[in-house]
């Protein structure tokens, strides 16, 4: 069965400081899809992230970046600079071949303070 | 406009009363989602459509019912509420992937529900 793992429950960053959240996965599919998506304060889920088990290229958008090592399961999400806006719960999920069942992290708070 | 609505809100209603939350989306997707989200637990999957026919059991169906009205409308029913089902619930939607693989899923702004 699929599982995400967010060990880390709770982290607090002072702005400017460069923070990584980790995300490590099982899965015995061959095939299968990473994700990322942050719930900031006001609730809503908004999509940040989709990477495909063939493709371990790192991907970086601005300050984002997403570091996929297949060899330790891992898909972890670093945040350069980090702002007040970056305060949010960040979560990671995981679905197998084409089923679209996301299976989800148990999430990650980050709070930025100024 | 949002892409994907939520109602209600915010509802707050006791025991034993029957709810209904609905999902609108003009997004245009086949395939929609009605999930959980519990303090800890991250979130859930209660039932998915793949379309209009199509509904699916998730991996919390038990106390919830579902009815995939139209193409856009999917509606979460509680028949008979308890309290530990006061959760904020989520209604997600996605394409079936054009390119092969898996979709997107993009979701509402979220339903809070107290139960009491």
């Amino acid at each position: 069965a699929q599982k995400v793992t967010q060990a880390q429950t709770e982290i607090s960053v002072v702005e400017k400081e460069d923070v990584t959240l980790d995300c490590v996965y099982e899965t015995r599919d061959t095939t299968y899809y990473l994700f990322w998506y942050k719930q900031p304060p006001s609730g809503e889920l908004v999509f940040l992230i989709r990477r495909n088990s063939f493709d371990e290229q790192n991907e970086i958008s601005g300050r984002y970046s997403w570091n996929f090592q297949k060899s330790t399961s891992s898909f972890n999400f670093t945040i350069t600079a980090s702002q007040v806006v970056d305060s949010a719960v960040y979560f990671c999920a995981l679905s197998e071949g084409a089923n679209s069942k996301l299976t989800f992290g148990k999430g990650i708070t980050l709070s930025v303070r100024p | 406009d949002a892409d994907v609505t939520q109602t209600p809100r915010n509802r707050i209603t006791k025991t034993g009363k029957r709810i209904m939350l609905e999902c609108s989306q003009t997004k245009g997707h086949d395939r929609m989602y009605w999930y959980r989200q519990d303090p800890g637990l991250g979130l859930r999957l209660i039932y998915y459509s793949f379309d209009v026919k199509d509904i699916n059991k998730g991996e919390i169906s038990d106390g919830y019912s579902v009815s995939r009205q139209a193409q856009a409308k999917f509606s979460l029913s509680l028949e008979s509420a308890i309290p530990n089902q006061t959760a904020l619930y989520f209604c997600a939607t996605s394409d079936l992937a054009t390119s092969g693989g898996t979709d997107t899923q993009y979701f509402g702004p979220g339903t809070r529900l107290t139960v009491l």
